[in-house]
């Protein structure tokens, strides 16, 4: 069975600094692993997605994320972080693209001006 | 810019009243899944389909719930009696293949009282 674990409920963090949101999943077979933001009142908008390849994935609204195998861990990071950026995020595993997705709790960023 | 919708967007019902929440896939995309969204439990799988047909649906209290797809371009999810606690956002994803992004609909916020 797949798990995800995100390390942090919330993390505030001031206007302009940098953020790194951590993941760390758990499965016994090659995962695909997903990043998605959830705005207020919406659904669910992708970030980024790790398949193969370079274990830097970089996405959109100047997101990237670093696939680490030997410590399973996908973390989110911004170096700049701005107000719009306040949101809730969800690590995500799954066998492909189109098998279901095992979710973290979510971490719910606050930016702060 | 193709995206997966839902209706209604929201619903107020009391306990016992069924609720059928309809999704409409993007064009295209042969996988739709179901997945709910509450405080306690976060997002997980209800149910998933492929070419129309149920892969899985262990996710489903099966005496209450039911999904079905009755064509390509419409998927449903039925809760007969509703009950309080399934009080929660209802999302529909789409995904057309194995390295492909789950889209997701904007939910159905449902409250039962």
């Amino acid at each position: 069975a797949q798990s995800v674990t995100q390390l942090d409920s919330q993390v505030p963090v001031f206007e302009e600094a940098p953020v790194e949101l951590r993941c760390n999943y758990s499965s016994s077979v090659s995962v695909y692993l997903f990043w998605y933001v959830q705005y207020p009142n919406q659904g669910l908008q992708l970030l980024l997605k790790y398949l193969s390849g370079s274990t830097l994935v970089k996405g959109i609204n100047g997101f990237e994320a670093e696939f680490n195998k030997s410590q399973t861990s996908f973390h989110l990071r911004k170096p700049s972080v701005h107000i719009s950026d306040t949101a809730e995020y969800f690590c995500a595993v799954s066998n492909s693209g189109n098998t279901p997705l095992v979710f973290g709790k979510g971490t719910r960023l606050s930016v702060i001006a | 810019d193709a995206r997966v919708t839902q209706t209604p967007r929201d619903k107020v019902t009391e306990m016992g009243q069924e609720v059928t929440m309809r999704c409409q896939p993007i064009l295209g995309h042969n996988t739709v899944f179901w997945y709910r969204q509450t405080m306690m439990q976060g997002l997980e799988l209800l149910a998933y389909f492929r070419n129309r047909a149920p892969l899985d649906d262990s996710g489903m209290p099966k005496d209450r719930f039911s999904a079905e797809m009755p064509d390509a371009t419409l998927a449903t999810l039925k809760i007969q009696p509703s009950e309080p606690r399934d009080s929660a956002v209802y999302f529909c994803a789409s995904a057309r293949g194995a390295v492909e992004t789950q889209y997701f609909g904007p939910g159905t916020r449902l409250l039962v009282l």
